[in-house]
């Protein structure tokens, strides 16, 4: 099964920064990524897939960018509703797999 | 809007079996798979398996093969995942989720249900 290791576990940030979520397959997965939000006591939420694609209804202050094995989410000024858990998910090969989780904390 | 609504918590003693449903709204049930996904309290998130309500093909994760059985109900938009032996490692929030994409394996998952609460304990 291909895994995912994403960096850090957890963050603190204040409201207005800007940050970056690591995502790294342990081996190529092409573009066959995604990018989940998830609330406390919430269901996961889908915010990017295909890598940077931006689904509907999200802010465009959350972008995706890479490729092969070396992925990242960025928010580009933190707003108090985006803390929150956020993990990765690849869709290359069987079994689907997703990342171990980021909390993103308030600073 | 495209929903998918859940059956309540379940309690089960080890060695029992739960199934849960996932009843789904706003969209043709047959074009769309199904996908669960499980979360253990304070962990991350476990792929369980994916089914099409189409033709009902399924693909399960190797680890629960033989306990794991995914069904659907197309006269009733509604999903099913039983799960049987269950072990306090099965304690966890189950989720079913819609597949989006170009094809299996290549899809991510929205939206997702809001989740069932699976307890074992005796």
């Amino acid at each position: 099964a291909i895994q995912l290791t994403q960096s850090p576990s957890s963050l603190s940030a204040s409201v207005g920064d800007r940050v970056t979520i690591t995502c790294r397959a342990s081996q190529g997965i092409t573009s066959a990524l995604a990018w989940y939000q998830q609330k406390p006591r919430k269901a996961p939420k889908l915010l990017i897939y295909d890598v940077s694609s931006l689904h509907s209804g999200v802010p465009s202050r959350f972008s995706g960018s890479g490729s092969g094995t070396d992925f990242t989410l960025t928010i580009s000024s933190l707003q108090p509703e985006d803390f929150a858990t956020y993990y990765c998910q690849q869709f290359n090969s069987y079994p689907i797999t997703f990342g171990q989780g980021t909390r993103l904390e308030i600073k | 809007q495209v929903q998918l609504v859940q059956s309540g918590a379940e309690v089960k003693k080890p060695g029992a079996s739960v199934k849960v449903s996932c009843k789904a709204s706003g969209y043709s049930f047959s074009n769309s798979d199904i996908s669960w996904v499980r979360q253990a309290p304070g962990q991350g998130l476990e792929w369980m398996g994916w089914i099409s309500p189409y033709n009902g093909k399924t693909i399960y994760a190797q680890e629960l093969q033989g306990r794991l059985t995914m069904t659907t109900d197309t006269s009733t938009s509604t999903a099913y995942m039983e799960l049987t032996s269950l072990t306090s490692d099965d304690t966890a929030m189950y989720y079913c989720a819609r597949v989006v994409g170009p094809g299996p394996p290549y899809n991510w998952f929205d939206p997702w249900g809001q989740g069932t609460l699976v307890t074992v304990s005796s």
